[in-house]
């Protein structure tokens, strides 16, 4: 069964620090890796791996994925308390279909 | 708004209540999928169509019924419901096969509160 473990389950910071996110999977016919912010209820994307070792960069976010050691990190600097919501992993495997399988999130509050 | 309509955005129901969700995306999508999401739990997915056709079903009771009229429509209709399956219900939708780097793009949800 596939699997998706994130780690921490709650990270409180203050604003300016910077923080990582963890991501571990199994999963059999990886296809993708996926990091949605989810603030209220619409999970908004924000980046998609499906290659090891390529960063993958908007603003202040990056993302890497290890395919080798079946985990991605979410790196977040100078954050802001827009930033504060549950980022969610999920890994997409195929089997003729796509299927996604959530982690449980990582709640992130960003203190002023 | 993410493209991907959901209504309604809240809904109390009693357990004898017929009631549907309805979803629309206006993306040129061609899949569509339900997902649960239950407090401390992680996203769990209920249905998926491609092109219309229902491809997954995630061994959900028969008291959720999804119909797929179009690639741009789904509605979830729910019927004697448990509160148990008070959650809140996302619908998204996808490019299947040549999705290109946007991945599944989601509704806001449906509240769904059982009584």
């Amino acid at each position: 069964e596939d699997k998706v473990v994130q780690s921490p389950l709650s990270l409180v910071v203050h604003e300016g620090d910077t923080v990582t996110l963890n991501c571990s999977y199994e999963v059999t016919n990886f296809r993708s890796l996926l990091w949605y912010k989810q603030e209220k209820k619409a999970p908004t994307f924000l980046f998609m791996l499906t290659s090891s070792g390529i960063e993958k960069k908007s603003g202040r976010l990056s993302s890497i994925l290890d395919k080798k050691e079946l985990f991605s990190i979410l790196n977040i600097t100078a954050t802001q308390t827009g930033d504060s919501a549950v980022y969610l992993c999920a890994v997409e495997a195929y089997f003729g279909n796509e299927k996604l399988t959530f982690g449980t999130g990582t709640r992130l509050t960003i203190i002023p | 708004e993410t493209g991907v309509t959901q209504t309604p955005r809240h809904l109390v129901m009693g357990m004898t209540n017929k009631k549907s969700l309805k979803c629309e995306q206006h993306l040129g999508h061609n899949a569509m999928y339900w997902y649960k999401q239950s407090a401390k739990k992680p996203l769990e997915l209920m249905f998926v169509y491609n092109f219309k056709e229902q491809t997954e079903n995630n061994s959900v009771p028969s008291r959720f019924s999804p119909e797929c009229p179009n690639s741009s429509h789904l509605f979830l209709h729910l019927h004697t419901l448990q509160p148990e399956d008070s959650a809140l219900y996302l619908c998204a939708s996808s490019q299947y096969f040549d999705r290109g780097m946007d991945g599944y793009t989601f509704g806001s949800g449906t509240r769904l509160t059982v009584v």
